[in-house]
């Protein structure tokens, strides 16, 4: 089973400022490793997929890269509605597998 | 409009079994795998099982392999969850996740979750 590791668990930032999400892999993935965003109380929704690409709809202040077992999201300017819970997972090999999640919260 | 609508979740006592279902509307049902994703409560996402869009293969987490049967009525447009010899460790928001490939690919689209409650 390939673990995803999220750091940090909880991530303190300001309004406005660069947020940098780390997951990494226990095994070489190929891009197939996404990211979705969860509020409370709602699904999970798709943020990027292959590592790199903005699902439909995500604006340009996140991004994804990374390959092999290191991956990261960076959010540039964290607005308000950023502020949530990040999940990363593969899915390159059976079990798919999700990261613990980030809590992105306001400092 | 991608829609997908769980139901079934409920209180069931350990031990017990009960039917997920996911009614699935707004793309082509047959085209795409499908899995369960589950969250307990306060925790993280836990991938359960996928089947694929047309020739039904399936895959299941060591977690409830042996216990959980994923389906799919492809005529239908529902996807489906039996589940056996339930445990508290099964207590969990159920989510449907409609994947972007016949055999793979991300989950793209999620529906709103069924909760299921196993407790004597």
């Amino acid at each position: 089973e390939i673990v995803m590791t999220q750091s940090p668990a909880t991530l303190s930032v300001s309004p406005g400022e660069r947020a940098t999400l780390s997951c990494r892999a226990s095994q070489s993935l190929s891009s197939n490793l996404a990211w979705y965003r969860q509020k409370p109380g709602q699904p999970p929704s798709l943020l990027i997929y292959g590592a790199s690409t903005r699902a439909t709809g995500i604006p340009a202040r996140f991004s994804g890269s990374g390959s092999g077992t290191e991956f990261t999201l960076t959010i540039s300017s964290l607005q308000s509605e950023d502020f949530e819970v990040y999940y990363c997972q593969q899915y390159d090999k059976w079990p798919l597998t999700f990261g613990g999640g980030t809590k992105v919260e306001i400092k | 409009e991608v829609q997908l609508l769980e139901s079934g979740g409920g209180l069931v006592r350990p031990g017990g079994s009960l039917r997920l279902s996911c009614a699935a509307s707004g793309f082509t049902f047959s085209s795409y795998a499908m899995s369960w994703v589950r969250q307990a409560p306060g925790k993280g996402l836990e991938w359960v099982s996928d089947i694929s869009g047309n020739d039904f293969s399936t895959h299941y987490a060591d977690s409830v392999n042996g216990r959980f049967t994923i389906s799919r009525d492809n005529s239908k447009d529902t996807l489906y969850l039996q589940m056996n010899s339930l445990r508290a460790e099964d207590t969990a928001l159920y989510y449907c996740a409609k994947r972007t490939g016949n055999y793979g690919g991300n989950f793209d689209q999620w529906g709103q979750g069924t909760l299921l409650t196993v407790s004597s």
